[in-house]
């Protein structure tokens, strides 16, 4: 089945080591998005790509940073993660123009200890 | 940041009886979607409405649209146990990617 798969599940990382979270679809979307979601709360967009075209929120931290290699594959970098970085982190895909919603991964759930 | 608001925060219905919940917005969209979040989940679309829409169906689910008003609603009729989980209502405007409302938590009691 066409999916999006987010590796890993769980992520525990120490406060300020680097950690990478990875994403990758097999629907040959053209936009990708990463998401954040702290605990019952709305997730908020901290980035997206059109194609090749990176679009920053204007609020995401500068300690977020992304990566694109291909069409398939997007990753989230965290440079320094701290505490209140805790969160679940969300990837989700989507056509442009297409009204079908977006798809999204199952999630990882970051722990920053 | 944060487009819309839900209501209510949380929901406890008994099976079988229908659940309804709200959603506002503040900007002229192009279209409102609900996705549902199991606990500890990704978010699953469940159904989108264009802005020229004002009331879609799909299998138990109902979203109404009033653009007015700025607000839609989803109703989930004979609920289930199995529909426990957070929905939540996002919009899509202009080239932006979907804005996430604050989410209802639904407890349907067997």
């Amino acid at each position: 089945d066409a999916m999006v798969i987010q590796n890993p599940r769980y992520q525990v990382t120490q406060f300020g080591k680097p950690v990478t979270l990875s994403c990758s679809q097999t629907l040959n979307h053209n936009v990708m998005y990463w998401y954040q979601q702290k605990s019952s709360q709305a997730p908020k967009l901290l980035f997206h790509y059109y194609d090749k075209d990176f679009n920053n929120e204007a609020d995401t931290p500068d300690n977020f940073q992304s990566r694109r290699p291909n069409t398939s594959f997007c990753f989230l970098d965290i440079r320094s993660p701290g505490l209140g970085d805790a969160a679940m982190y969300l990837c989700a895909t989507s056509e442009t123009g297409a009204l079908y919603g977006y798809t999204f991964g199952s999630g990882t759930r970051l722990t920053v200890v | 940041s944060q487009q819309g608001e839900e209501d209510p925060q949380a929901l406890s219905i008994q099976e079988g009886e229908n659940a309804t919940m709200n959603c506002s917005y503040k900007t002229s969209i192009n279209n409102l979607q609900w996705y549902r979040q199991n606990s500890g989940r990704g978010l699953v679309h469940l159904i989108l409405i264009r802005s020229n829409e004002r009331e879609k169906h799909s299998g138990r689910l109902r979203v109404t649209l009033d653009t007015s008003k700025k607000s839609s609603s989803l109703l989930i009729t004979a609920s289930r146990a199995a529909d426990t989980a957070s929905y939540f209502c996002a919009t899509e405007a202009g080239r932006r990617a979907l804005t996430f409302g604050s989410g209802t938590r639904l407890q349907v009691q067997p």
